[in-house]
């Protein structure tokens, strides 16, 4: 298995215009994370799915932010307007088993600047 | 919600030498994770080891539930194993919280 794929790696932009983030998880692994990394405030949460469906948003920062999972081999993250405060690697993870006791494994990061 | 503090923050080794990361955790817990992250950025899980002990070559992880730590083992340190160390705890249902790591850098 080729691991979580994600694109792109590196995205530059400017402020206001969308950022698209897409993920591809590991087959057959029933959750998947979006998490945030900055230097000031470490790996944070965004939000979570488990079997396509959004389980907990509380740590997407704001309505600009989104995520969709429209099926079991695809996400996105998507930020509509963005801001140079945005500027972060953004990481997709798998859970590998099942409910509290799962395994993450990350994939390699999309690093967003915002100009 | 569960707090997870890492120590020491940073550390400098010289090659060859060993060390003890360790990770705290104010609640119990049952999913624990260590993830090293190299200096270009990947995230490699290390170990998941919500109690007992491991190892995996020149790394091993201790975590006492009971007690609220888990420690990680570095010995005959390499200048690959520089990077940030995370600690990563279920804080409920699948929500990971990680500590804010420890730096190391190992000089040759």
């Amino acid at each position: 298995d080729a691991g979580v794929i994600q694109s792109p790696r590196h995205e530059v932009t400017e402020m206001g215009q969308e950022v698209t983030l897409r993920c591809k998880p590991i087959s057959g692994h029933d959750y998947l994370f979006w998490y945030r990394q900055t230097m000031m405030r470490g790996l944070e949460l965004l939000i979570y799915f488990n079997n396509n469906v959004p389980i907990d948003d509380s740590g997407m920062p704001e309505d600009r932010f989104s995520a969709k999972m429209p099926n079991a081999s695809f996400s996105t993250l998507k930020i509509q307007p963005s801001e140079p405060r945005d500027s972060a690697v953004y990481f997709c993870a798998n859970i590998l088993g099942t409910g509290s006791t799962g395994e993450l494994f990350f994939g390699e990061g999309s690093r967003l600047t915002v100009l | 919600g569960i707090q997870v503090e890492q120590s020491p923050p940073d550390l400098i080794l010289q090659e060859g030498a060993n060390s003890t990361l360790r990770c705290n955790f104010s609640d119990s817990v049952n999913n624990l994770q260590w993830f090293h992250q190299n200096p270009w950025g990947q995230l490699i899980n290390l170990f998941y080891i919500p109690s007992g002990t491991k190892q995996n070559g020149r790394l091993s992880a201790t975590t006492v539930a009971t007690e609220r730590y888990s420690l990680l083992y570095i010995s005959s340190s390499q200048t690959t194993d520089s990077g940030v160390y995370f600690c990563a705890v279920v804080e409920y249902g699948n929500k990971l919280v990680f500590g804010a790591g420890t730096i190391l850098r190992v000089k040759s």
